[in-house]
This record gives structure tokens, C-alpha cells and sequence, in this order.
């Protein structure tokens, strides 16, 4: 399978502990972004890498969020403290620097916040 | 700012019927307009999108015309299969550079029966 693929899909954690969250994006794509999605809600986007650079952060994104692509291929989004209010599926999605505007997501990382 | 809106769901139909799923934008610029959709289980994929004034867009027998007189980004299909059932999502962007960063709306569940 050459897909966005993410992991863990489903994490349960009590409120205050730190998670992790990986995506592998499609080999040939520079650019790969973060959206999180919460029940009945469409995806809002948080944060997006070029290679390793990252380029851009929404206000979504708080000071115990950080995300990382150290080498420009798979990233990480880790949340520390958590909260109930983070409870969210956390997507990914690639793609490449130009083209037509597509993007490639994964299932996603469910996350429940007890 | 820029948001995206459409119609509530569930939107339950038999198959064959004629789809008709509303989708309106406000947004500075010219945005471009996409349809993504999610099928039960699987990540988002990009169904269709239109990159300025008066395109349409078609994929899979749905088609959305970018109305920018309107505001407007309707999306149809004239005869839908239960394998149409998903939640469909529209969405903006409106950043020539990182197109990527995507404004969705609320998405429209399709429920569709033999």
C-alpha cells in the first residue's frame, strides 16, 4: 500500500499524559499537513511542512501541541498535557509541491481524552 | 474570514434518485473549490474541484459548477448507487502558494437505499 498511512489509529490516554502521533506520507510528496476533525465538525487544518521546514501553524495549534519532519519524510504530531477538549481525529494528508491541488489523506489517529 | 457552508445531513435518498448536495463560500480572492468525500472506513479523497469563475468540475457521474456570482458550489449526481453512501465534504482554498490549506465545511452525510 503506497498511501498516507498513520499510526497509532486509536489512542486512549487519561488527561494529562503526552501522546504521539506518526504519518508516513507518500514517498514522492514534499508537502504534508496536520488537520484535526471533532464529531460532526469538517477538518480544520493546523499545521503544514514542506520538506522539513515547517511553513505554516493555525492558532489551533497550542503551545502543548508540536509537530515535527525531521527528515523530510514521515512527521510527528505530539500532544503533551492532554485535555478532554483534545479528543479529535488527528489527519494527515500529503502531496506534492505543485500539481492539482489534491490532497492524500490517511484514515487517521482517533484520540480519546479521559 | 474565509467559511465554507453546507447543507446539513442526513440526506437519505433511494437509488437513482437525483442528488443535490448545497455548498456556499465566503472567501477574499479567488478561491479555488473542492469536493471531498469519505466513504465508510477510508480517509478523505478528493471527489472534484474547479479553480476559477464558471469551471465545472466531474468525477464518478457528480458534477459542481464554481458560481462565483452566487457565492456558490452545488454539488450534483443525476442517478446515485448505495455505493454513493458517504459524507461528503466541501472545501476552499484560497492561497495560490500552500493551496493546501484547506477551509472545510461542517460535511453532508449521503445515505443512500436500495
Amino acid at each position: 500500500d503506497t498511501g498516507v498511512s498513520q499510526d497509532p489509529r486509536h489512542k486512549i490516554t487519561k488527561r494529562g499524559q503526552n501522546v504521539t502521533f506518526r504519518c508516513d506520507p507518500i514517498s514522492e510528496h514534499n508537502r504534508l499537513y496536520w488537520y484535526r476533525q471533532t464529531l460532526g465538525q469538517g477538518p480544520e487544518f493546523l499545521t503544514y511542512f514542506q520538506n522539513e521546514a515547517q511553513l505554516e501553524k493555525s492558532r489551533l495549534l497550542s503551545d502543548r501541541f508540536s509537530a515535527e519532519r525531521p527528515k523530510g519524510s514521515f512527521s510527528t504530531l505530539e500532544i503533551q498535557r492532554t485535555e478532554q477538549g483534545d479528543s479529535a481525529m488527528y489527519l494527515c494528508a500529503s502531496s506534492r509541491q505543485t500539481g492539482t491541488g489534491e490532497l492524500f489523506f490517511g484514515e487517521g489517529s482517533r484520540l480519546t481524552v479521559l | 474570514g474565509n467559511s465554507v457552508t453546507q447543507m446539513e445531513g442526513p440526506v437519505t435518498l433511494s437509488e437513482e434518485a437525483f442528488l443535490t448536495i448545497n455548498c456556499t463560500y465566503t472567501a477574499t480572492g479567488y478561491p479555488s473549490l473542492f469536493w471531498y468525500v469519505q466513504y465508510p472506513g477510508e480517509g478523505l479523497q478528493l471527489l472534484l474541484k474547479a479553480t476559477k469563475a464558471d469551471d465545472k468540475g466531474s468525477n464518478k457521474g457528480f458534477e459542481a459548477t464554481y458560481r462565483k456570482e452566487t457565492t456558490s458550489f452545488h454539488l450534483e449526481k443525476g442517478s446515485v448507487q448505495v455505493s454513493d453512501s458517504a459524507v461528503y465534504f466541501c472545501a476552499l482554498s484560497d492561497y495560490p502558494d500552500s493551496w493546501g490549506k484547506l477551509q472545510f465545511g461542517a460535511g453532508t452525510q449521503v445515505v443512500v437505499t436500495p
